[in-house]
């Protein structure tokens, strides 16, 4: 069955440095997202794209975030300049574009913030 | 705007006891709703969705959930609980439409015990 991968499953890097969070989406996949988890916390919207560009973003989704899709898999997250309170959990997730805008989701990558 | 709303951010059962874990949204147009089930370390697995087909929906492992419009509610149920079924259960809506992103309910964890 297909699924979304996400590497590396944990990053740890110091305050100030930059990330960058790779996926690989479902293959016949056109809709791409990026969620967050802060721990003990609900799940949050970042970021959606298609046809490579933006569609939506959220609030929280600001100058230092970024999104790429570099090839024909890899989806990317980039955090420029992290803080502390980037520390937390990022899924992708992809959908098609007939299934209801059910969105399958990656294992996700835990960034730790120093 | 769309919202979930989760009550109960823990709920305990016994094994082979009734599961029922209460989800209420909130949506200015007819909404697409979803289960997802996050296991310890892991990441977002889809249970169930509501796509406007049909109010009672089954999803994998069991459970099942009734779209109630006059209660905007969206209850997830199981007859019988397993002690495999503790876990984190989120509740998730999303507009109609492709592409449009999930806003998700803060979570009820599920406790089984024998």
């Amino acid at each position: 069955e297909p699924e979304v991968t996400q590497t590396p499953s944990h990053q740890v890097t110091q305050m100030g440095q930059e990330v960058i969070l790779r996926c690989v989406p479902i293959s016949n996949h056109l809709y791409f997202y990026w969620y967050r988890q802060i721990l003990g916390q609900k799940v949050e919207f970042l970021v959606s794209f298609y046809n490579n560009e933006i569609s939506e973003k959220s609030e929280i989704f600001d100058d230092q975030f970024s999104v790429e899709r570099p090839d024909g898999s890899n989806f990317t997250l980039k955090i420029r300049s992290t803080k502390l309170e980037d520390s937390a959990m990022y899924f992708c997730a992809s959908s098609g574009t007939t299934t209801y805008n059910e969105q399958f989701f990656g294992p996700g990558t835990r960034l730790t913030v120093l | 705007a769309q919202s979930v709303t989760q009550l109960g951010s823990h709920v305990s059962v016994s094994e082979g006891a009734l599961v029922l874990l209460r989800c209420n949204y909130s949506s200015s147009v007819p909404p697409y709703l979803f289960w997802y089930v996050q296991y310890p370390n892991q990441g977002l697995q889809l249970l169930l969705k509501y796509t406007s087909a049909a109010t009672l929906v089954k999803g994998i492992n069991g459970f099942e959930a009734e779209f109630k419009k006059s209660e905007t509610s969206f209850h997830l149920t199981k007859p019988s609980a397993h002690m495999s079924d503790a876990a984190e259960y989120f509740c998730a809506v999303s507009f109609t439409g492709t592409a449009s992103k999930l806003t998700f309910g803060t979570g009820t964890r599920l406790q089984v015990t024998l």
